[in-house]
C-alpha cells in the first residue's frame, strides 16, 4: 500500500531564513509527487508537483523540491521564508498517469515564521 | 476562468441525519475525486468519479455515496450521520482520471453534533 511520512509536525523557522520540509514515501510504481500547502480554514493549493524528467522542480512563490528515487525522497525547499508562508504543508503521492485510486497525503507538516 | 466550486461552505447537523455536499470542476476537467479532511490529519481519499461512475473507493463505509452527473458537477451524500464524521471535505478536479494532477476546492466544512 502507498504511504507518505512527513516526518516533522511543526518547524519553526525565522523569517528570511532557509527552510527544508521532508517527505518520504512508498510507493509500488513509479510516482506522482505533490506538495500542497493549506492556510487555515481553506482548501489545498498546489505549490509544485513531479511528474517525470528533471528531478530539480520549481514551483510557486519559490518553493522548489527534488525528487531522490534512491531514498524515496521528495523534500521541499524554500531559500528564504516570509511570514506569508505560516502554514500547514502536505506532501501526496499518486499514481503515475492519474487512476482511480486518488492521492495519499501525509500528516502535514505546520510551518511557524519567527519574526 | 473558476476553479473548483464547492458549496455549502459550512454545515451543522445532528447525529443521524443525512447530508449532501456539491461540487463544480474546474473547467475542462471531467474528473472529480472526495476527500475527508479531520482536524490535524492530512486528507484522505473518498472515491473518484469518471463518466460517471464510481472508479474507486477508500477505506469509507457505505453511508458514504456519491453521484456525478452529465456535466461533470459531483455531489458527496452521507448517510445516518456520526460525531466523527466531523471534518472538512475537500473535492478535487481532473483532467482524464488525474493525468496532469489535481484542483482542489475550499472544501465544506461539516460539523456534527
Amino acid at each position: 500500500a502507498q504511504s507518505v511520512t512527513q516526518p516533522d509536525i511543526h518547524i519553526t523557522v525565522s523569517e528570511g531564513a532557509s527552510l527544508e520540509l521532508r517527505c518520504n514515501y512508498s510507493y509500488g510504481a513509479t510516482p506522482y509527487l505533490f506538495w500542497y500547502v493549506q492556510s487555515p480554514g481553506q482548501g489545498l493549493q498546489l505549490l509544485l508537483k513531479y511528474f517525470s524528467g528533471d528531478t530539480l522542480v520549481q514551483g510557486i512563490k519559490g518553493f522548489e523540491a527534488e525528487f531522490k528515487r534512491s531514498q524515496s525522497s521528495f523534500n521541499l525547499r524554500k531559500p528564504s521564508v516570509h511570514w506569508s508562508d505560516a502554514a500547514e504543508y502536505f506532501c501526496a503521492v499518486g499514481a503515475k498517469g492519474g487512476g482511480a485510486d486518488g492521492l495519499t497525503f501525509g500528516k502535514g507538516t505546520h510551518l511557524i515564521i519567527q519574526p | 476562468d473558476a476553479g473548483v466550486t464547492q458549496s455549502p461552505t459550512h454545515l451543522i447537523k445532528t447525529r443521524g441525519q443525512q447530508v449532501t455536499l456539491r461540487c463544480s470542476p474546474k473547467s475542462g476537467h471531467d474528473t472529480v475525486s472526495w476527500y475527508q479532511q479531520a482536524l490535524g490529519q492530512g486528507p484522505q481519499f473518498i472515491f473518484q468519479y469518471y463518466e460517471e461512475e464510481e472508479r474507486q473507493r477508500g477505506n469509507f463505509p457505505d453511508r458514504f455515496s456519491g453521484h456525478q452527473f452529465p456535466n461533470y458537477s459531483s455531489e458527496l451524500n452521507v448517510n445516518a450521520l456520526l460525531l466523527g464524521d466531523s471534518a472538512l471535505y475537500l473535492c478535487a478536479s481532473s483532467f482524464d482520471r488525474g493525468l496532469y494532477g489535481y484542483t482542489f476546492g475550499s472544501g465544506t466544512r461539516l460539523t456534527v453534533v
